[in-house]
């Protein structure tokens, strides 16, 4: 296990379309982050699992963005009628205990067309 | 919201010379986290500094923290055209250790 994979790289979609993407974390940490992030800014979060349980999310998350962690391995996010706005990077990140370092995946990026 | 905020917004310097970037954070912190991207894509963790620690090192890198302040500080010394990346600070958002909030970051262009 090299580290956190992320699936697709690039993603283009129309406005008003679905999308998906998969973060699989490094196998033995238990806790997964999903970050955004966009052009000349640091990333922001909008949410966090331990195992399969989502403790936390961002009140960036709005009603069209959904998360799930099956099982406690990967993750997926999913944004429902997408808007240009969510056109962004989209970063998953693990680790192994709270306080310890993340490792980041290398990022979706959106574009909403 | 934004916890930490990175100074200076960009800096380029030559090749062999020492870079200093520093970040300023509002809230008290178990840690502070530095990290590294370079354009288009993701994060690389580079050093964690506790709040009971005044100085950490890691090859050419050296940060400093100083809790009083609320700042840290990263020192690149004998920089390379590689190190040309955006570096950010990252503190826990007050009220929970699960969240990292990382401020706009610093532009670094090393020129060779």
């Amino acid at each position: 296990d090299t580290g956190v994979s992320q699936d697709p790289r690039h993603k283009i979609t129309k406005r008003g379309q679905n999308v998906t993407f998969r973060c699989d974390p490094i196998s033995e940490h238990n806790r997964l982050y999903w970050y955004r992030q966009t052009l000349g800014q640091g990333p922001e979060f909008l949410t966090y699992f331990q195992n399969e349980a989502q403790l936390e999310k961002s009140r960036l998350l709005s009603d069209r963005f959904s998360a799930e962690r099956p099982k406690g391995s990967f993750s997926t996010l999913e944004i429902q009628r997408t808007e240009q706005g969510d056109s962004a990077m989209y970063l998953c990140a693990s680790s192994l205990e709270e306080g310890r370092e993340a490792f980041f995946g290398q990022g979706t990026r959106l574009t909403v067309v | 919201s934004q916890q930490g905020e990175e100074d200076p917004q960009a800096l380029s310097i030559q090749e062999g010379e020492n870079a200093t970037m520093n970040c300023s954070y509002k809230t008290s912190i178990n840690n502070l986290q530095w990290y590294r991207q370079n354009s288009g894509r993701g994060l690389v963790h580079l050093i964690l500094i506790r709040s009971n620690e005044r100085e950490k090192h890691s090859g050419r890198l050296r940060v400093t923290l100083d809790t009083s302040k609320k700042s840290s500080s990263l020192l690149i010394t004998a920089s390379r055209a590689a190190d040309t990346a955006s570096y950010f600070c990252a503190t826990p958002l007050s009220g929970s250790a699960r969240q990292l909030t990382f401020g706009s970051g610093t532009q670094l262009t090393v020129l060779p």
